[in-house]
């Protein structure tokens, strides 16, 4: 099975930041990623899907690229909202594996 | 609005079996795959697999076969997921999360049933 990594594991970020998140594949996963954030005893919620589509709803400070293997997750200028985990999902064929998560803390 | 809304927190023994239930509203519920995602306490997502609700076709991780059973009740737009010979490692919080029949991607998701076993 292909097999999702994420960098880091957590940061620590004062709003205002800029703030990326990586995400890399074991195999090539085509634009087939998304991320989702979680907050602490919540369900997830998606943010990017096909590695660089926006959900509807979801703030134009997030974005995300890439391609292959390769992927990150931007938030472009973090609010007090933001602090939360992130997990990307690689979608290209089952199973539809996680990566580990990257937690983002107040600084 | 789509609604995933899941049956309450369960407590079991060791061995027992348990049964969690996902009713969805709000969307047709054919159009959708149900996926089903396990979360051990303070632990990342795992994605158990997914069931289409036009063949019943279950598809299952590994690591989530023999134990776990996906089922479907589309006469009540339901979504089931049954564990059997519990064990402490099965505590956890479980989520029923729709998403596109030809794309994995999970759009919308449950708000999670918390499973433990204790004895």
């Amino acid at each position: 099975d292909i097999q999702m990594t994420q960098s880091p594991s957590s940061l620590s970020a004062s709003v205002g930041d800029r703030v990326t998140i990586s995400c890399r594949a074991s195999q090539t996963v085509g634009t087939y990623l998304n991320w989702y954030q979680q907050k602490p005893g919540k369900a997830p919620m998606l943010l990017i899907y096909a590695a660089s589509g926006l959900q509807s709803g979801v703030p134009s400070r997030f974005s995300g690229s890439g391609s292959g293997t390769d992927f990150t997750l931007t938030i472009s200028s973090l609010q007090p909202e933001d602090f939360a985990t992130y997990f990307c999902q690689r979608t290209s064929s089952t199973p539809f594996t996680f990566g580990p998560g990257t937690t983002v803390d107040i600084k | 609005q789509v609604q995933l809304v899941q049956s309450g927190s369960e407590l079991r023994k060791p061995g027992a079996s348990v049964k969690v239930s996902c009713k969805a509203s709000g969307y047709t519920f054919m159009s959708y795959a149900m996926n089903w995602v396990r979360q051990a306490p303070g632990q990342g997502l795992e994605w158990m697999g997914w069931i289409n609700p036009n063949t019943g076709n279950p598809t299952y991780a590994q690591g989530f076969t023999g134990r776990f059973v996906f089922s479907l009740d589309t006469s009540v737009d339901t979504a089931y997921l049954q564990i059997s010979g519990l064990k402490a490692e099965d505590t956890a919080v479980y989520y029923c999360a729709r998403s596109p029949l030809v794309r994995g991607v999970i759009v919308d998701w449950g708000q999670g049933t918390l499973v433990t076993v204790s004895s």
